[in-house]
């Protein structure tokens, strides 16, 4: 039982390039969220899947797209890299949409923008 | 935005001691989380809290949700070297709404 996996783990992009930021959970969770967790400032949400087929805006959504692929995935695209992006990135799964349920987190991509 | 206090936001402790750390809001929640995070990993979760004045333990560790239901406490009883890491609360104001985290606490544990 995996939990939640994120791939990749690392990645260097130059500015303007676009990449995509892959979340697979195998715990039938029906909610899905993108962290990103920079120095000193704990995990800021960007966007969320409370269900399978919707998707919303969270604290700091500007400059990313995410699309709910199933039930098991959730995407997260940067289309066009900025040095502001570098950051750790987390994706997390809960049961229902924080219903007073734990979200369960992935390991974490690191990237880095150049 | 809404905001968590957490404190300290660093510590350096000897192995054995006891560790405190609190999470406090101007704003009430329903739910108060703790979660641990090693180096290198995401966060996992330690300790869940739904109801005020709950006192929770996980083996070393004892959590308290307080009874204003504004803020939530930390304990950790006789450190260890593993015990080394970032702390994180989070709390959900209702029933709906997505988990707010506090900034973290880092532990460092001397031997």
């Amino acid at each position: 039982n995996a939990g939640v996996t994120q791939t990749p783990k690392f990645q260097v992009l130059k500015t303007g390039q676009s990449m995509t930021l892959q979340c697979a959970q195998d715990m039938n969770h029906n909610s899905m969220y993108w962290y990103r967790q920079d120095p000193g400032m704990g995990l800021r949400l960007i966007y969320y899947s409370a269900s399978e087929g919707t998707t919303d805006k969270g604290e700091v959504p500007n400059g990313y797209n995410v699309s709910r692929l199933n039930k098991r995935e959730f995407s997260l695209r940067l289309e066009s890299a900025a040095p502001s992006q570098t950051s750790v990135y987390f994706c997390a799964s809960s049961e229902v949409w924080q219903l007073n349920t734990e979200a369960f987190f992935g390991q974490g991509t690191r990237l880095t923008v150049v | 935005g809404q905001q968590l206090n957490q404190s300290p936001q660093s510590m350096f402790i000897q192995e054995g001691e006891d560790v405190s750390m609190n999470c406090t809001s101007s704003s009430i929640f329903n739910t108060w989380l703790w979660y641990k995070q090693d180096p290198g990993e995401g966060p996992v979760l330690l300790i869940a809290l739904y109801k005020a004045g709950e006192l929770t333990s996980n083996g070393r560790l004892t959590a308290q949700f307080g009874i204003t239901r504004k803020d939530s406490f930390l304990n950790i009883s006789a450190s260890i070297p593993s015990d080394v890491g970032i702390y994180f609360c989070a709390g959900l104001r209702g029933s709906q709404g997505n988990l707010i985290f506090g900034k973290g606490t880092k532990l460092s544990v001397k031997p």
